[in-house]
């Protein structure tokens, strides 16, 4: 299994802000990477997928970046509703697909 | 536009088979390149995707769990199903289903998901 590997674990950063969130693969997944964010009582919704492909409907302040077995989500100009927890989730190698173990971002 | 809703029995006791059943609309699983997951997430915790069905009825299973899990789907009346079977306190979860679209493999519509406590 492919295991991924989120940091931090934990991130305070204050309205406005630039926040970067990393996800190691434990080998090269080609980019076969999405983001996700769960606000608190909600269901995951996808940000990213391939690695830096922005879904439909999701603010251009989310980015994604990497390749090979490093990968980055970057939130430019933090904003209030940006406060979750961020999972990514390789697709390269299957059975299983795997996540990360998440990354809960909090308002300073 | 697509949604997606997760129901299952809510309480079950050790050794049962849990039953859940995803009811979708706005795509149909015998369209080309549609697929549907099942993942968890105990309480507090992280994702665990656990299986998927595809529109030609390839499926694909967690590895770690392949034994216990059945996946199947009913494609005129849009809805797929997951069977976990002899189930333990260590399955209490909320388990979500979500659209895996055009051949991805990434989950790009969830469900709002479903809370299953196992318990004697």
């Amino acid at each position: 299994d492919i295991r991924m590997t989120q940091s931090p674990a934990s991130l305070s950063a204050s309205l406005g802000e630039t926040v970067n969130i990393e996800c190691l693969a434990s080998e090269d997944i080609y980019s076969d990477l999405a983001w996700y964010q769960q606000k608190p009582g909600k269901s995951p919704q996808l940000l990213i997928y391939n690695a830096n492909s922005l879904q439909n409907g999701v603010p251009s302040r989310f980015s994604g970046s990497g390749s090979g077995t490093q990968y980055s989500l970057k939130i430019n100009s933090l904003q209030s509703e940006d406060v979750a927890t961020y999972f990514c989730q390789q697709y390269n190698n299957y059975p299983p697909y795997t996540f990360g173990a998440g990354t809960k971002l909090e308002l300073k | 536009q697509v949604t997606l809703k997760e129901s299952g029995p809510g309480i079950l006791q050790p050794s049962q088979t849990l039953s859940l059943t995803c009811t979708f609309s706005g795509f149909s699983l015998s369209t080309y390149g549609m697929g549907v997951g099942w993942i968890r997430q105990p309480s507090g915790k992280g994702l665990e995707w656990l299986a998927n069905i595809w529109w030609d009825d390839d499926k694909y299973y967690n590895p770690s769990l392949k034994n216990r899990l059945t996946i199947s789907k009913d494609t005129s009346n849009n809805q797929a199903f997951l069977k976990i079977t002899n189930v333990d306190t260590a399955d209490t979860a909320t388990y979500y289903c979500a659209r895996m679209g055009y051949g991805y493999n990434f989950f790009d519509y969830w469900g709002q998901g479903v809370m299953v406590t196992v318990s004697s």
